[in-house]
């Protein structure tokens, strides 16, 4: 059974640098073709993704974020990090981890974590 | 931000057959398969369909998907009442160095 969970603080201030932890368990991020993924969802709004990391570190992020995110990956951990640097209170949103799932070339997040509500605010 | 549009809402009473549509592009839809994900209220978002039309196990079969080009759509027929959500279509995009996105969103409503 795989499942993830997020932690990080949940109040952050504007400019700050935000990190958060996914930590998961019933895979392995050293196993061909796994991925780990981060998606957001601002209160009321729709999903956006952010930043996909493979198990070769390979790494994949939002082109409209890419210069403020980092995805690392920790496999003896079982745990993948992201950083977005110059907080807004526009990023105040609930950010999810997700299993990469593939086959014949297709991708797709199964299962998701459950979410952790992150507020940026002075 | 969202590259794939949906209707933003829609809604059936029970046992009516409800339709969602997702139109993308020749770089996301047209190129690669599209994904739907339940949103119950206040929960993490579920995989409903995956590979254009696959339901992962324990997903009814009242769930259908399937895609046309760049257009892509999920029925649902027998609407219950826990159908109630929202749901996401989504698809892998080849642009630029390769990026995942998300419909708009749409909520169906259980009249």
């Amino acid at each position: 059974q795989i499942t993830l969970k997020e932690s990080g603080p949940t109040l952050v201030k504007p400019t700050q640098t935000l990190t958060l932890t996914c930590t998961f368990s019933g895979f392995s991020l050293s196993t061909s073709g796994v991925g780990v993924g981060w998606i957001r969802q601002p209160p009321g709004k729709a999903l956006e993704w952010l930043a996909l990391i493979y198990w070769n570190d390979d790494k994949r992020y939002s082109p409209s974020l890419k210069s403020r995110l980092t995805i690392t990956k920790d496999t003896s951990k079982n745990q993948v990090v992201l950083t977005m640097t110059n907080m807004d209170p526009v990023d105040t949103a609930t950010y999810y981890c997700a299993h990469r799932s593939y086959s014949s070339g297709s991708t797709w997040f199964d299962p998701w974590g459950q979410g952790t509500l992150v507020t940026v605010s002075s | 931000q969202s590259v794939l549009t949906q209707p933003p809402s829609a809604s059936g009473t029970p046992g009516q057959r409800v339709t969602i549509s997702c139109s993308g592009s020749s770089s996301n839809i047209g190129s690669n398969t599209v994904n739907w994900y339940q949103q119950l209220p206040g929960t993490a978002p579920k995989l409903l369909i995956y590979s254009n039309n696959q339901r992962p196990s324990g997903v009814p079969d009242r769930f259908s998907g399937s895609k046309s080009g760049t257009s892509a759509s999920l029925a649902i027929s027998g609407l219950q009442s826990e159908d109630e959500a929202d749901y996401y279509c989504a698809a892998w995009d080849d642009s630029l160095n390769g990026l995942y996105v998300f419909g708009t969103g749409t909520k169906v409503t259980v009249l």
